[in-house]
């Protein structure tokens, strides 16, 4: 069992929709992360939490320590939030989730 | 600009030729990564540094060496003993001790 997973693993969403994206993790952390990677490659750090919840712009992330669950949340999504969202955990060191694929669609 | 830069972003090498990809910071930061990243699969540890002339293997250091010689460079070299060596590298870099790490735009490295 992977001690990160994401869940969907793909997900497509029209234009304006609301999207939650799912990290569940099985180890303790010191925090956890969201990163986006965009086609090209080039990762780019979203958030780094280790609880509560935390909002930038139009994402919004949550983590629930006891549960050992994350949550990315995009409101109002556009085709540039289009990119492949990582979820990952560290403690003495970072595990990466496999990845979840959003395509938003005009 | 303060960021990290690898080159070449696609590299084609031949079987059994050893490939060196470069990463470069120019963030002070103390610590450096190399992962690699196949599709499907969560980013993976090939080697990290910690400090100049220290390093120490990650998760999938095998067929790979790395480097330390300066602060702001950590290249890494893909040996021919790597057995499946198509992948994304992606160099990463961070204050040793805090969690955040900041990512080059990755090389894309395909062996024929």
């Amino acid at each position: 069992k992977n001690e990160v997973e994401q869940s969907p693993q793909n997900l497509t969403a029209q234009e304006g929709e609301f999207i939650t994206i799912n990290c569940s993790y099985s180890v303790g952390i010191s925090a956890l992360h969201w990163l986006q990677q965009h086609p090209g490659g080039g990762i780019v750090s979203l958030f780094m939490l280790s609880s509560g919840k935390k909002k930038h712009g139009r994402l919004i992330a949550t983590i629930n320590i006891q549960e050992k669950h994350s949550s990315l949340h995009i409101t109002a999504s556009h085709p540039r939030d289009s990119a492949v969202y990582i979820c990952a955990v560290s403690y003495d060191k970072v595990i990466f989730g496999p990845g979840t694929s959003l395509s938003v669609i005009p | 600009d303060g960021g990290i830069t690898q080159s070449p972003k696609y590299l084609f090498r031949k079987e059994g030729q050893n490939v060196t990809l470069s990463c470069e910071q120019n963030l002070n930061h103390d610590a450096m990564y190399w992962y690699r990243q196949d599709p499907g699969q969560g980013l993976r540890l090939i080697y990290y540094s910690q400090i100049v002339n220290d390093f120490q293997k990650g998760d999938i250091a095998e067929g790979y060496s790395v480097s330390r010689e300066k602060k702001e460079s950590f290249p890494l070299t893909v040996t021919s003993a790597q057995k499946n060596p198509t992948a994304f590298y992606l160099c990463a870099s961070s204050i040793w001790g805090y969690n955040e790490q900041f990512f080059g735009p990755g090389t894309r490295l395909t062996v024929l």
